[in-house]
């Protein structure tokens, strides 16, 4: 079993604030993926990040993947109401098959 | 938009009774998933498929079964419904791209057993 611990669980923030959430493993994968999920909906891919030590912008948000490639972090910068969802990373292995970790539930608050 | 669609979107059925869930696929791909999404839990896969009658096991497959008899189907079956397999069931596919596969998700399927 691919573990991924992602921490924090939950996390509030005052809009305009940064944040940062974080996905590890004692796992290699060979690419790490961001998703984000509303509620009712499906997970939506945000990032794919395959290089150790990578780091990739969307917009306000950065992405980076670990030198060893085994964690990664998400950063929010002047984070907006329409950032609130559920953040999941997701570990590339085996058979093209993915591992989850549980979550960051983000809500940021106007 | 990854041409998925999942249905039923929801469903409740009674403990006992077999339940099939479909995922339906537009763009030809090989790899298919089945993944339940619980609280505390988060995204676990059930079965996947790498090609038309070739199928394999995920970590929570106990109690499923699936198929895929023509590339845009893949079926997955509880064929005897349980209280624990309440959950959000959600069906996705392996698209390849720049920087490798990406998997992208259906928009869900509720299913209560009660």
């Amino acid at each position: 079993t691919q573990l991924l611990e992602q921490s924090p669980q939950f996390l509030s923030i005052q809009e305009g604030e940064n944040l940062t959430v974080y996905c590890n493993s004692s796992s290699v994968f060979s690419s790490l993926q961001w998703y984000r999920q509303e509620p009712g909906e499906g997970p939506v891919l945000l990032v794919t990040v395959v290089t150790g030590g990578e780091v990739k912008k969307l917009k306000r948000l950065t992405f980076q993947f670990g030198d060893a490639r085994k964690d990664s972090s998400l950063h929010i910068t002047a984070a907006q109401t329409g950032d609130t969802g559920l953040y999941l990373c997701a570990g590339v292995y085996g058979n093209n098959r993915l591992a989850f970790g549980k979550g960051n539930q983000v809500v940021v608050i106007p | 938009d990854a041409g998925i669609t999942q249905s039923p979107r929801h469903k409740v059925t009674e403990t006992g009774t077999p339940v099939t869930l479909r995922c339906h696929q537009t763009e030809n791909h090989r790899y298919m998933y089945w993944y339940r999404q619980d609280p505390g839990h988060g995204l676990r896969l059930i079965h996947y498929s790498y090609g038309v009658k070739d199928t394999d096991k995920g970590e929570v497959s106990d109690g499923y079964s699936v198929s895929r008899s023509k590339t845009e189907d893949f079926l997955l079956t509880l064929e005897s419904a349980t209280s624990s397999q309440t959950s959000v069931y959600f069906c996705a596919i392996s698209r390849q791209g720049a920087v490798g596969n990406t998997i992208y998700f259906g928009e869900g399927s509720w299913l209560t057993v009660v």
